[in-house]
């Protein structure tokens, strides 16, 4: 099973500035036919995730645009360039090239 | 608007059966693969099953396999879990999804309690 490490738990973060969540696969995410299948999701308290970023970089229709996705291989990011109130909640990033499917524990967004 | 409508969650028992059932529209059942997801109270996401277009292949991550089966009827905009031999562990909220590798939409969850 391919482990998703998100280096923090949580992340206090300061409305207007930018803030930066990291996750590493155990193993590279690229599937064989050359796509890497690392998403991004939202989690707002009782609410159902919602994603934010899929195959590494591609925002989805809606996602403001201080929103954003990078990395390759096994090392991911993702970006808010500038915190609003409304980005509080958990982030997993997740990994679909091997099965099973996994996320990450999770990165809590808190506003400081 | 594309929508995914779990049901079937309650208490049961340890060793109990359940079935959780999740249906679809706004877009035609047949065109996707289709996935269970389920959170723990208070913790993190854990894919649970997974099935293509016609239902032909099926996965489950090893916690699940052998109690549970996951199965559609694309005619009926459905999508099901039988979970059997229910554990404490399983207990979660199940969510349904769209897709797979890349999933998009969800539904709103159906919470599976399992205690004594």
């Amino acid at each position: 099973e391919v482990v998703m490490t998100q280096s923090l738990l949580s992340l206090p973060a300061t409305l207007g500035q930018p803030a930066s969540i990291s996750c590493r696969s155990s193993q590279s995410l690229v599937y064989s036919d050359g796509n890497t299948y690392l998403n991004w999701f939202q989690q707002r308290p009782g609410q159902s995730p919602r994603r934010l970023i899929y195959k590494v970089s591609n925002r989805d229709s809606g996602v403001p645009d201080r929103f954003s996705g990078s990395g390759s291989g096994t090392d991911f990011t993702l970006k808010i360039s500038r915190v609003e109130a409304e980005d509080v909640g958990v982030y997993y990033c997740m990994q679909g090239t091997h099965w099973p499917y996994t996320f990450g524990q999770g990165t809590k967004l808190e506003i400081k | 608007e594309v929508q995914l409508v779990e049901s079937g969650g309650g208490l049961v028992q340890p060793g109990g059966s359940l079935r959780l059932s999740c249906a679809v529209s706004e877009f035609t059942l047949s065109g996707y693969g289709m996935s269970w997801v389920r959170q723990a109270p208070g913790k993190g996401l854990e894919w649970v099953a997974i099935i293509n277009q016609d239902g032909s292949k099926k996965s489950y991550v090893d916690s699940v396999k052998g109690r549970f089966t996951i199965s559609r009827d694309n005619a009926k905009n459905s999508l099901y879990l039988q979970m059997d031999s229910l554990r404490a562990e399983d207990t979660a909220v199940y969510y349904c999804a769209r897709g797979g590798s890349v999933p998009l939409f969800w539904g709103q969850g159906t919470l599976v309690s399992v205690s004594s």
